[in-house]
């Protein structure tokens, strides 16, 4: 079975440090992509940032980048310079293709808090 | 372009109703998909459409349904409500394979 785990509820940061959230995921499938979405307050889930599986180079967005560690199944999402803004519910997601049909699979979250 | 958009956005309905929830995805996207978000159980997988086809469902039962129109807009349907449908409902629209972009959501309250 495919899954994702965020082994963190909740954190906090102070406003204008730098805070890592926490993913494991499995999956058999060889050909699958990586994704971090971010809920605020007003529940508008969107997307922070994407990365595929077959590429090593870890994905940046801005204030945003992660840290794709294949072999151990992680992908970790680092916030720099933390912002009031940045304050939500992070949510790892796997998408992959199986059977001929694709899932997108979601681990439970990490409510964010940036502290001013 | 305009994003995913969801209507209605809050809903009261009473146990054993139905409710029909409506999903406009962004223009040139044909696959939707839809979702279900509660504090418990977090987010569960209802069903996928593309191209006017179900391609994927979730473990969900027989009184959720779905339909997605010519225009790649899609519908959910709930019937004979219970008290634990009590959720958002989030849709989501694609182009390509992977990436989703989800609407606002609607607010279902069963009572």
């Amino acid at each position: 079975a495919q899954t994702v785990t965020q082994s963190q509820p909740e954190m906090s940061v102070q406003e204008a440090e730098t805070v890592t959230l926490s993913c494991t995921y499995d999956t058999s499938e060889s050909n699958y992509y990586l994704f971090w979405y971010k809920q605020p307050p007003s529940r508008q889930m969107i997307l922070v940032i994407r990365q595929e599986a077959y590429k090593q180079q870890n994905a940046t967005e801005n204030r945003f980048s992660v840290n794709f560690q294949k072999a151990a199944k992680s992908f970790s999402l680092k916030i720099s310079d933390s912002q009031l803004g940045d304050t939500a519910m992070y949510f790892c997601a796997l998408w992959f293709a199986q059977g001929g049909s694709e899932k997108l699979v979601f681990g439970k979250g990490t409510k964010l808090t940036v502290n001013p | 372009k305009a994003g995913v958009t969801q209507t209605p956005r809050y809903l009261i309905k009473t146990r054993g109703q139905q409710v029909t929830l409506s999903c406009s995805p962004i223009s040139g996207h044909r696959s939707v998909s839809w979702y279900q978000q509660t504090p418990g159980q977090g987010l569960q997988f209802l069903f996928e459409y593309f191209s006017e086809t179900q391609r994927n469902k979730g473990n969900f039962p027989g009184r959720f349904s779905g339909r997605q129109f010519s225009n790649s807009r899609s519908e959910m349907n709930v019937s004979t409500l219970e008290l634990g449908d009590s959720a958002l409902y989030l849709c989501a629209s694609s182009a390509r394979e992977d990436t989703q972009y989800f609407g606002p959501g609607t607010r279902l309250t069963v009572l």
